[in-house]
């Protein structure tokens, strides 16, 4: 089955502290794999693809296929970075995204 | 430039009715996705259109849901005979291809069935 599991519902935090946003997936084939964020009375948006390699707000996330994870990281959290981040896959072949449950960061001043 | 739009914001509706939901995709974007948030779970697909045809209707969950799409722009989501466990939130995203990875969202409607 494909399934992206998020297991935190919330992560709190102060600012300064690192920040990992866990992900975990189940899918055979080889996964395209992204972190959306939605932050408060605002739209759902991308922010990031593991294809990119890319760092968005001090944000990364690497690929692990061993343990099945894309965990999203952050060596200082910001207050600005509280928000409901979701884990999404994108099954080979198709055009529809697999979400998890979300994890909602708060940081704390 | 206007980003996805969705109508109405927020919809009651008494059990049984039948309801309509709109999105009004970024123009120029050929494919558009719905999707729906219930009450502590995440994001589920819906369908999928690419122009005004849906290669993908897989998360459709019964037959009394169902979408078109007219025009390659604006979608319909109709809801038949509602039930209270259709309640969510229904979000709409668009993205210029197929080949674009990026979904661009919609601010969603709040759809509550009493």
């Amino acid at each position: 089955a494909q399934r992206v599991t998020q297991p935190e519902k919330l992560l709190s935090v102060f600012k300064g502290a690192p920040v990992e946003l866990k992900c975990n997936y189940s899918y055979s084939g080889s996964p395209e794999l992204f972190w959306y964020v939605q932050y408060s009375r605002q739209r759902l948006q991308l922010l990031l693809r593991h294809i990119s390699r890319e760092s968005i707000k001090g944000f990364t996330a690497d690929l692990n296929k061993g343990e099945t994870s894309f965990h999203l990281k952050k060596p200082f959290a910001q207050e600005e970075d509280s928000a409901m981040y979701y884990c999404a896959l994108r099954p080979a072949k198709t055009d529809k995204l697999i979400f998890g449950t979300g994890t909602r960061l708060q940081v704390f001043p | 430039g206007a980003g996805v739009s969705q109508s109405p914001s927020n919809k009651v509706t008494e059990k049984g009715k039948d309801v309509e939901l709109r999105c009004d995709p970024i123009s120029g974007h050929t494919a558009l996705y719905w999707y729906r948030q219930s009450l502590g779970q995440g994001l589920e697909f819906l369908i999928y259109f690419q122009g005004n045809s849906a290669p993908d209707k897989s998360g459709l969950p019964s037959d009394r849901f169902s979408a078109e799409r007219t025009g390659g722009s604006v979608s319909t989501l109709t809801i038949q005979r509602t039930q209270q466990e259709d309640s969510a939130v229904y979000l709409c995203a668009s993205s210029p291809s197929r080949t674009v990875d990026t979904q661009y969202f919609g601010p969603g409607t709040r759809l509550t069935v009493l």
